[in-house]
């Protein structure tokens, strides 16, 4: 079981905004801003979208943004496209366990 | 253009040991925190363990800790993960990652990925 919950899946049509929650405890997304979040396409690996609860690193599209609010975090998508279209997950940090990622969100662009 | 690139995958039965490689390039290695990180088959991510720039601090998930080992040689850019007592719930794509930073404090975001390498555990 994943110490940080996301919803499975969640689903939106092109052009539209989604938003994913992570919702940790007040030891983890509630006590740090160390909230990053990832996607991740079919038969790929990883890749940093978000780090520092809102940041993008350089060459992430503006669509993606990110906040949080006590002890959850979302990751918003802006103009959804196809490509959009993958799994994403967030991670803190936690004291005892320093990297906790959340069970991961498929997003479907319908 | 940063590259990393796993290896030392395989088919391995239950209770055996595996060592995986992580070919690093294309940034300071040297000045870098790495970490593991693995994927089971249709599941999630899973971070496994961490070494500083200069391999005097290393962290690790309580699933693995006391049967993977983690190093690092810097003249040669290359991460390793010593794998020993080797179980069924092992199986996984296991990926090497590189940090932000360089030291032992948080926050740890993982940057750069490679394309990872499979393991197996089956008898």
């Amino acid at each position: 079981q994943s110490a940080l919950t996301q919803p499975a899946s969640v689903f939106g049509s092109p052009g539209q905004s989604i938003t994913i929650s992570c919702t940790g405890t007040s030891s983890d997304v509630g006590a740090y801003n160390y909230v990053a979040w990832y996607q991740q396409h079919p038969g790929k690996a990883p890749k940093l979208l978000i780090y520092g609860v809102s940041n993008r690193p350089s060459g992430v599209s503006n669509r993606f943004s990110g906040s949080k609010s006590g002890n959850t975090a979302s990751l918003t998508i802006s103009g959804l496209q196809a490509e959009d279209e993958a799994d994403y997950y967030c991670s803190s940090y936690t004291y005892n366990t320093f990297v906790a990622f959340g069970g991961g969100t498929k997003l479907t662009v319908l | 253009e940063v590259q990393l690139v796993e290896s030392g995958g395989g088919v391995i039965q239950p209770g055996g040991s595996l060592r995986l490689s992580c070919a690093a390039s294309g940034f300071s290695f040297d000045d870098t925190t790495m970490h593991w990180v693995r994927q089971a088959p249709g599941k999630g991510l899973e971070w496994l363990s961490l070494i500083t720039w200069d391999a005097t601090t290393t962290y690790f998930a309580d699933s693995v800790k006391g049967r993977f080992t983690i190093s690092r040689d810097n003249s040669k850019n290359s991460l390793y993960l010593q794998m020993n007592s080797l179980r069924p719930d092992d199986t996984a794509l296991y990926y090497c990652a590189k940090d932000f930073g360089s030291g032992s404090s948080p926050p740890y975001y993982l940057d750069d990925w490679g394309q990872g390498t499979p393991v197996t555990v089956s008898s």
